[in-house]
């Protein structure tokens, strides 16, 4: 089974909009943390948000927050008032910290903003 | 700024051939991790580091080997390269536990002729 799941190979929004990225994740573990990367055309990898299992209270950075249901092992990303340099692909990790601390990553969405 | 240097930041090189490239992690972090990314492709693991000791493998190729060096820096030696390793190839860092996220390097982009 996939550990983490990104089921929106593609998405657009219109600039100044919010847009969702969905995340599912697979884990057996108490103790987890689960991350958001973007990476713009240019390649690199910029970490954007954290979430921990036992976090009650979502997580936000700025534009950025992370809608986590944990019953329903889902994190998904939330980008508030697009922007066109949001558009890039965005990640959506897990670190099992009891399996060796693996990192497992998702397939990828790629995000464009529209004008 | 990461933290996390990767040199070189370009590699052309010949089928063949065998290359090394090298990773230096952010001040502290003792895991380093290994990532491939083809083109339009997710990240495939490679292979992780922590204080010099092997931790785990993932899809790396038997002509890719890595180590970890007594100063926490890393190379991933690439051999007898084959069109298809044409990549962008990730270092990332991290500290332990569960909350510390992955600080990547710019990473190497290798080019396979």
């Amino acid at each position: 089974a996939q550990k983490i799941t990104q089921t929106q190979p593609g998405m657009f929004v219109q600039e100044k909009e919010a847009v969702t990225l969905d995340c599912t994740y697979d884990t057996s573990d108490q103790s987890y943390g689960l991350f958001w990367y973007k990476q713009p055309s240019s390649g690199e990898m910029i970490f954007l948000i954290y979430q921990g299992s036992y976090d009650e209270q979502n997580a936000t950075e700025g534009r950025y927050s992370l809608n986590f249901q944990k019953a329903r092992k889902s994190a998904n990303l939330v980008i508030s008032a697009s922007q066109l340099g949001d558009s890039a692909m965005y990640f959506c990790a897990m670190r099992e910290p009891y399996t060796g601390n693996q990192f497992y990553f998702g397939t990828g969405t790629s995000l464009t903003v529209i004008p | 700024d990461s933290g996390v240097t990767q040199t070189p930041k370009h590699l052309i090189t010949a089928t063949g051939q065998r290359v090394t490239l090298r990773c230096s992690p952010r001040s502290g972090d003792l895991s380093v991790y290994w990532y491939q990314q083809s083109l339009d492709q997710g990240l495939q693991f490679l292979i992780q580091y922590y204080n010099g000791e092997e931790r785990a493998k993932g899809n790396i190729l038997e002509r890719f080997s890595a180590q970890q060096f007594p100063d926490l820096h890393s190379e991933l030696n690439l051999s007898s390269l084959e069109l298809g390793d044409s990549a962008l190839y990730f270092c990332a860092s991290s500290a332990g536990g569960a909350n510390s996220p992955l600080h990547f390097g710019n990473g190497t982009r290798l080019t396979v002729t």
